[in-house]
């Protein structure tokens, strides 16, 4: 059974950098041919996804949150992470780790994390 | 981006229903059209993907159907774990988008 547990600070102030990391068992980053993906959830304005990363090192960054963002593989640990620089109250969200198929025919978040709620204070 | 915009935003139904719910993309996405699951403070979970293919354990009474830019999720007969927030999910482009969801009460 294929399972991903985010962790990192709950709370991180404005114009800081959100630090998560994505721990996965049942699978091997390295050994599979999925992505491993970021995706938030806002109160209002829905889910969103931030990007993926292959164990290769492609990635690829939502274009609103790219010059911002780094999505990183450590194959080693079996872990993905997410750095989210210069936060600010519109960041603030549940943030999820989820497992990527990108096939010819199956493109979806198959596995998710339970998720993490993030508040960014002033 | 390709906006979803899914319909009903919320809808009451009793045990026993047949719910249907709509997604329309603002461009065509062949099939690449997802639905999932969600309910209070869990994570989404996929029901189905390719518009139509159920994902194993998802129960019979779930199916999906569409193409291009309009697509739907029908549960015939609602059960009580159904009442839930469904979301649909596009995966045709570069940049994979979600519709805003509908809620599904009694």
């Amino acid at each position: 059974q294929v399972q991903l547990q985010e962790s990192g600070p709950g709370l991180v102030k404005s114009s800081q950098t959100l630090s998560l990391t994505c721990s996965v068992s049942g699978d091997s980053i390295s050994g599979s041919n999925y992505y491993w993906s970021w995706i938030r959830q806002h109160p209002v304005k829905g889910l969103e996804w931030i990007g993926y990363v292959h164990h290769t090192g492609g990635t690829f960054y939502n274009p609103s949150l790219k010059s911002r963002l780094l999505i990183a593989v450590d194959t080693s640990r079996n872990q993905f992470s997410l750095r989210l620089n210069f936060v600010t109250a519109a960041d603030t969200a549940v943030y999820y780790c989820a497992r990527t198929a990108f096939g010819d025919f199956l493109r979806e978040f198959d596995y998710w994390g339970q998720g993490i709620l993030v508040t960014v204070s002033s | 981006d390709i906006q979803l915009t899914q319909s009903p935003s919320s809808l009451s139904a009793s045990v026993g229903d047949r719910v249907i719910i709509t997604c329309r993309a603002g461009e065509n996405v062949n099939r690449y059209l997802n639905w999932y699951q969600q309910k209070p403070g869990r994570a989404p979970k996929l029901l189905i993907s390719f518009a139509s293919t159920l994902q194993s354990g998802v129960p019979s009474r779930f199916s999906g159907s569409g193409s291009a830019t309009h697509f739907t999720l029908t549960i015939n007969g609602l059960q009580p774990d159904d009442f839930a927030t469904y979301f649909c999910q596009q995966s045709y482009t570069t940049l994979w988008t979600f519709g805003q969801g509908t809620k599904v009460d009694i």
